[in-house]
């Protein structure tokens, strides 16, 4: 069985401040592990993702996640917020046995000008 | 590239009528997926399709959605009849096959809304 914890379901952050969502997981197997964000009325983009290689990942829009095993975190940040950022992300785990992604339940990132 | 097309964008029907969805993944992509997302809540898997054979059903109500993937492509969701209940976003993700398959691309959705 997988599971996900978004610890927060709301984050506000001041445009220009660092952004942190936090993330955690359980699974039984050697997990993917996914940051997705979705904007309003819009579906859901890929931000980035891990799968066992470096376990400091670059994505898309100056994000980046570190993949900690012994914490089973996995925590999106960002240095510096823009107004553009703000949106709902999602973490996501897939065990990749059966190809099954779970999701948490979703962080909503306000960014206050 | 494409990505993955869904429509219609918005419907609204009342209860106890029937609805169906679309999606057209991203070429090439064997594998397709629809998940339902109440508001407040992340994605639900409802079904997954390799080809054009149902790899896990096990999340759909049987007893009013049913969905099907002729000809390994396209796809279609249908609720028959719908509750108030299934007011949702329905989305629609493919992935490709092999070593990239852990990767889902999402489609716009289709906001559902069952008065």
């Amino acid at each position: 069985a997988q599971s996900v914890t978004q610890l927060d379901s709301h984050v506000s952050v001041s445009e220009g401040t660092p952004v942190l969502l936090r993330c955690n997981y359980s699974s039984s197997y050697s997990p993917s592990l996914f940051w997705y964000v979705q904007h309003p009325n819009k579906g859901l983009q890929l931000l980035l993702k891990y799968t066992s290689a470096a376990t400091l990942v670059k994505g898309i829009n100056g994000f980046e996640a570190e993949f900690k095993k012994s914490e089973t975190s996995f925590h999106l940040t960002k240095p510096s917020a823009h107004m553009s950022d703000a949106a709902e992300y999602f973490c996501v785990v897939n065990n990749n046995a059966g190809n099954m992604l779970t999701f948490g339940g979703g962080t909503r990132l306000m960014v206050k000008p | 590239e494409a990505g993955v097309a869904q429509s219609p964008r918005y419907k609204i029907i009342e209860k106890r009528q029937s609805v169906a969805f679309w999606c057209n993944p991203i070429s090439g992509h064997a594998t397709l997926y629809w998940y339902q997302q109440i508001l407040g809540q992340g994605p639900k898997l409802l079904i997954q399709f390799q080809n054009n054979g149902v790899v896990d059903d096990s999340q759909l109500p049987k007893d009013r959605f049913s969905a099907e993937r002729l000809k390994g492509v396209d796809s279609t969701l249908k609720i028959q009849p719908a509750k108030l209940e299934d007011s949702a976003v329905y989305l629609c993700a493919s992935s490709l096959a092999g070593r990239s398959r852990d990767t889902q691309y999402f489609g716009p959705g289709t906001r559902l809304t069952v008065l």
